[in-house]
């Protein structure tokens, strides 16, 4: 069986400083990881994917992950928050192989003060 | 890069009748798509897998009746609801991959409301 926990549901961080949002995941096999960002009322955009490659994976606008399997987690990082990062953030798993059914956790509502 | 299509973007129904969503995948071919439900501020719960040329797979507690998936080829999934009701408002988003590797794009989303 395969999961995924988002440690925050809500995160409040200052324009120009950095983001950390939480994430650990569960899965009997090699996981695939996926960081998304869902915008109100819109469609989910990939933000960066971890598919058994480099570990540290580089993502669109900034953001960043760091598969750690010793600890189970893909936390996502940004060093300098802007205005426009404010959004959802959804943690995805799924097999590498297989049934290619997506775990999405619960989400991370992200809030950037100015 | 992989686009997912989905249309409408917004969809008002009375109760009773039957709503279609159409999701397509536009430089790409998808033999499996997903169709997910969201309710307001929680995250997406897969609903079914859409298989081209065959029956979808539903999860557990998906009405099949209600929630008709037809992947008939492709680049098209369908997703209709039929004899909607208000609790079948919600938003549903549809996703697909070009394959292995490669991350999963999402539809922009339909809201439907049920009146």
């Amino acid at each position: 069986a395969q999961s995924v926990t988002q440690l925050d549901s809500h995160v409040s961080v200052s324009e120009g400083t950095p983001v950390l949002l939480r994430c650990n995941y569960s899965s009997s096999y090699s996981p695939s990881l996926f960081w998304y960002v869902q915008h109100p009322n819109k469609g989910l955009q990939l933000l960066l994917k971890y598919t058994s490659a480099a570990t540290l994976v580089k993502g669109i606008n900034g953001f960043e992950a760091e598969f750690k399997k010793s600890e189970t987690s893909f936390h996502l990082t940004k060093p300098s928050a802007h205005m426009s990062d404010a959004a959802e953030y959804f943690c995805v798993v799924s097999f590498n192989f297989g049934n290619e059914k997506l775990t999405f956790g619960t989400g991370t509502r992200l809030t950037i003060i100015p | 890069g992989a686009v997912v299509s989905q249309h409408p973007s917004r969809v008002i129904c009375k109760s009773g009748t039957s709503v279609k969503i159409e999701c397509r995948s536009l430089d790409f071919q998808a033999t499996t798509m997903f169709w997910y439900r969201q309710f307001p501020k929680q995250s997406l719960m897969l609903m079914a897998t859409s298989n081209e040329g065959s029956k979808a797979t539903y999860e557990q507690g998906v009405e099949k009746d209600k929630f008709l998936i037809n992947h008939a080829s492709l680049t098209l999934s369908t997703l209709t609801v039929t004899s909607a009701h208000p609790e079948d408002s919600s938003f549903y988003i549809c996703s697909a991959r070009p394959g292995q590797g490669y991350g999963y794009t999402f539809g922009s989303g339909t809201r439907l409301t049920v009146v």
